[in-house]
């Protein structure tokens, strides 16, 4: 059974401070590795996929980087308009799509 | 370029009462999945629909349902509606021949009293 742990669970930051957000995963071949943000009230928004250990991808003051067993968000001189909750979600290689969830970390940063 | 339109986003029911909820994907999207999403469980798939047939479900019991129609808009209902339904139930689609990132609707809130 494919699994996701996203750490911390909850995680204040004061503006500037740079900080990383992991996912621990085990999955049964990796398909493709997908970050989100949530804010309150709201659907998630797709941020990144990682498909290779090795591989970053960034936007704005976000990087998302792979290895073979977890992934890190590192935000870097965060903003207050950052805070949100932050998902996690492996797809695994063959059959559906369906991609399994972590529960989360919820970022705020102060001003 | 539309998103993925949820209705309604707010609702309140009983116990026992059943609900129907809506979601209409990006155009284009044939993919519709749906998600309920709680404090303690976080996001638990529910079913996607592709082309109206059911192609994945979760682990939800019967009272739990949907169906998509030929313009891939699609809807979810509960029956016999439980305290614990209580929930934020998000709709997503996904373009075909994607990698499989989803695109959320911003979901609808459903009380149960």
């Amino acid at each position: 059974e494919d699994q996701v742990t996203q750490s911390p669970e909850a995680l204040r930051l004061q503006e500037g401070e740079s900080s990383s957000l992991n996912c621990s995963y085990t999955v049964s071949g990796l398909r493709g590795l997908f970050w989100y943000r949530q804010d309150p009230g709201k659907g998630p928004e797709f941020l990144f996929t990682l498909y290779s250990a090795g591989e970053e991808k960034e936007k704005e003051r976000l990087k998302a980087t792979l290895t073979k067993k977890e992934s890190f968000l590192h935000i870097t001189a965060p903003k207050p308009e950052d805070s949100a909750t932050y998902l996690c979600a492996v797809q695994a290689s063959g059959g559906s799509y369906i991609p399994t969830f972590g529960r989360g970390t919820s970022l705020i940063v102060h001003p | 370029k539309a998103g993925v339109t949820q209705t309604p986003r707010y609702l309140i029911k009983t116990r026992g009462q059943q609900v129907t909820l809506s979601c209409s994907p990006i155009s284009g999207h044939r993919s519709v999945s749906w998600y309920q999403q709680t404090p303690g469980q976080g996001l638990q798939f529910l079913f996607e629909y592709f082309s109206e047939t059911q192609r994945n479900k979760g682990n939800f019991p019967g009272r739990f349902s949907g169906r998509q129609f030929s313009n891939s808009r699609s809807e979810m209902n509960v029956s016999t509606l439980e305290l614990g339904d209580s929930a934020l139930y998000l709709c997503a689609s996904r373009a075909s021949g994607s990698t499989g990132e989803l695109f959320f609707g911003e979901g609808s809130r459903l009380t149960v009293l």
